[in-house]
């Protein structure tokens, strides 16, 4: 079955400590997308790739990094630098201006 | 810039009945898209309905349906016969057509509980 895959679940990070967020897919999408979700709130765009080896900022992107080193994948890296990362982070691809489908998230927390 | 207000953070409605969400936005763009998306309690995030800008007919998928007031920059979702399963919350975003990214902009969402 086609679709977006995250992982883990569930994340728990001491302070100090970068962590990574996996994505990926297997639609053939070219773009792909990092959001974040925190209560009360919506999905807040975090980075964006349209191509491999090419990625933008998003609204929000103090404190996390990505690579586009391959179509299928779009890594999200949560640094140090992010001063409060305890969030639901959501990732997403889409093919053309459009819809966007997203995978499953990944809930992140800071011990 | 683009924006996007849900004025409703909770609403509830018998199984059956009909409900109505508001989405209000704000662009000085011509040419866009809006969606609404549901999000259960599963948190998996899934389209509704999508409706573009250029086109006057409002859109339909089964029990959903839209009001789209281009004028007004409105976007409301009518949900008809409500189910159990349409408890969730429900997001309207915005993306502009063209250019040079496809970045969605989201509401904060609105929590619809339905009753049995």
């Amino acid at each position: 079955d086609g679709g977006i895959t995250q992982s883990p679940k569930y994340l728990f990070r001491k302070e100090g400590q970068n962590v990574t967020l996996s994505c990926e897919q297997n639609l053939n999408h070219d773009a792909m997308y990092w959001y974040r979700q925190d209560p009360g709130q919506g999905l807040r765009l975090i980075y964006y790739s349209q191509i491999v080896n090419d990625f933008q900022k998003g609204d929000i992107a103090e404190g996390y990094s990505v690579s586009r080193e391959k179509k299928e994948s779009f890594p999200l890296t949560v640094t140090s630098a992010q001063k409060n990362p305890t969030a639901f982070y959501l990732c997403a691809s889409s093919i053309w201006v459009g819809e966007q489908f997203f995978g499953p998230g990944t809930r992140l927390t800071v011990l | 810039a683009q924006t996007v207000t849900q004025s409703q953070p909770e609403m509830s409605v018998q199984e059956a009945e009909t409900v109505t969400l508001s989405c209000t936005y704000d662009t000085s763009e011509s040419n866009y898209y809006l969606f609404w998306y549901k999000q259960p309690p599963s948190r998996q995030m899934i389209l509704v309905i999508r409706q573009e800008a250029y086109k006057q007919q409002n859109a339909t998928e089964n029990r959903f349906s839209v009001n789209f007031q281009k004028a007004a920059k409105s976007f409301s979702l009518k949900i008809s016969d409500s189910q159990l399963g349409d408890t969730a919350m429900y997001f309207c975003a915005f993306m502009k057509q063209g250019g040079s990214n496809y970045k969605l902009t989201f509401g904060k969402g609105t929590l619809l509980t339905v009753n049995p």
